[in-house]
């Protein structure tokens, strides 16, 4: 079946602007997850869905950033008052959630370059 | 805490010549290891995880890595490269809680 989608592939803002980054998850993957990948920058944990437990949000940067996802599926990522330091390809990765020793492999989206002039 | 260190960001070898690629990790409890690679303007793909069946660990590509306890390393190697392997890799651990932390990536260049 298909993979991880997203969209935009490139999205360029002014600075204060909101904007919104959608990742659509291979079906059925009940973990979802966003990374930001920042010039020279390894890959950057923001948050992590697991089915319908409350979110680890402990990587978002700051209260400029927060993510949802409707109906354990679909998710946006919404970057309010944009920065130019936000300038970045933001990732989005889903796994199949299994857990009790079995290993589970995240598989990742096209990304979204994100720029802020 | 659960973190993974790679040594030089940046690799250049000679086609043909063996590739070797460093990752280090900590983690407080037996870990969960992958190795990810990122062609240009392409997404991440897996490589090969090491998930404790066995050390020695074969990946696509040619690619294998192998875990190392005493030395908490997950070295990823390959005998001869070839241009396409050109791109960047990435060394990830999972945590028990299922979040993965990423190195922050090794750039290699094959010179032909």
């Amino acid at each position: 079946g298909a993979g991880v989608s997203q969209s935009p592939s490139n999205k360029v803002t002014e600075k204060g602007k909101d904007v919104e980054l959608r990742c659509d998850p291979i079906s059925g993957h009940t973990a979802l997850y966003w990374y930001r990948q920042s010039l020279g920058q390894g890959l950057e944990f923001l948050i992590y869905f697991q089915g319908n437990s409350a979110p680890d949000k402990s990587g978002l940067p700051s209260d400029r950033f927060s993510a949802e996802r409707t109906g354990g599926s679909v998710s946006t990522l919404t970057i309010q008052r944009t920065q130019q330091e936000d300038s970045a390809v933001y990732l989005c990765a889903s796994s199949s959630g299994t857990s009790g020793g079995a290993v589970d492999t995240q598989y990742f989206g096209p990304g979204t370059r994100l720029t802020v002039l | 805490a659960q973190s993974v260190t790679q040594l030089g960001s940046h690799v250049s070898v000679s086609e043909g010549a063996l590739v070797l690629l460093r990752c280090n990790y900590s983690s407080s409890v037996p870990p969960y290891l992958f190795w990810y690679v990122q062609y240009p303007n392409q997404g991440l793909q897996l490589l090969l995880k090491y998930t404790s069946a066995a050390t020695l660990v074969k990946g696509i590509n040619g690619f294998e890595a192998e875990f190392k306890k005493s030395e908490t390393s997950f070295h990823l190697t390959k005998p001869s490269a070839h241009m396409s392997d050109a791109a960047e890799y990435f060394c990830a651990v999972r945590s028990t809680g299922n979040q993965f932390y990423f190195g922050t990536g090794t750039s290699l260049t094959v010179i032909p």
